[in-house]
């Protein structure tokens, strides 16, 4: 089956520093690749994607490549801000109606 | 315009009690799912509908039961609510499955006593 393993946290982190969360996966076929960031209190928002290899997804200065060889999708950012503190999902999906998540990646960027 | 629209946003509840969260989206997609959060936040799949129909159970209780009247709605019914049901169920929906964004409602957050 589909299975997705992301770096445990929780990452701490100072503002205006490097991150990178590991993500890697397991499926048939070719799936979809996301990253989803929780906000806390909130509901779940599409943080960014890419639908083939080596597709690249960005927004808000975050970044990830879809790496068939080492299926691998991780997501990276080169400063961070405070305002990025949040839990940080990785998922696929394999067209069967439904997305498998990783555990989740709690990060915590202090001032 | 809220896309994805849950309620009640909490609800607390007795253990044996039966109760309903229900989801909205006003987004003209045909796909809609429910997710359980636990405290830990790992979040799977319960269930998914396409076009009112049931795809996906992934080896939920019997004792939870969704409905979707339309495309619309996919409302979570549950009955003789389990100390370990408490969570936060998140409602989505997607013009369809793979390569689509699912857009997530703000979460049911469910606690048992």
């Amino acid at each position: 089956g589909n299975s997705v393993t992301q770096m445990e946290g929780p990452v701490t982190l100072s503002e205006e520093a490097f991150l990178t969360i590991n993500c890697t996966y397991t499926a048939t076929g070719y799936p979809s690749l996301f990253w989803y960031v929780q906000y806390p209190g909130e509901g779940l928002q599409l943080l960014l994607k890419a639908t083939k290899a080596d597709d690249k997804g960005s927004n808000k200065g975050f970044e990830a490549t879809y790496r068939k060889e080492t299926t691998s999708f991780h997501l990276e950012k080169g400063s961070v801000q405070v305002s990025d503190s949040a839990v940080y999902f990785c998922a696929l999906d394999s067209n069967d109606y439904k997305l498998s998540f990783g555990a989740g990646t709690t990060v915590t960027v202090r001032a | 315009d809220t896309a994805v629209s849950q309620t009640p946003k909490y609800l607390v509840t007795q253990m044996g009690n039966d109760k309903s969260i229900k989801c909205e989206q006003n987004l003209g997609h045909d796909t809609m799912y429910w997710y359980k959060q636990d405290s830990k936040k790992f979040l799977k799949i319960m269930f998914s509908y396409n076009n009112k129909e049931l795809i996906i159970n992934e080896t939920v209780p019997n004792r939870f039961s969704p409905k979707s009247p339309d495309k619309a709605h996919l409302n979570l019914h549950i009955n003789s609510l389990e100390l370990g049901d408490s969570a936060v169920y998140f409602c989505a929906s997607s013009p369809a499955s793979s390569s689509y964004e699912q857009y997530f409602g703000p979460g049911t957050r469910l606690t048992v006593t």
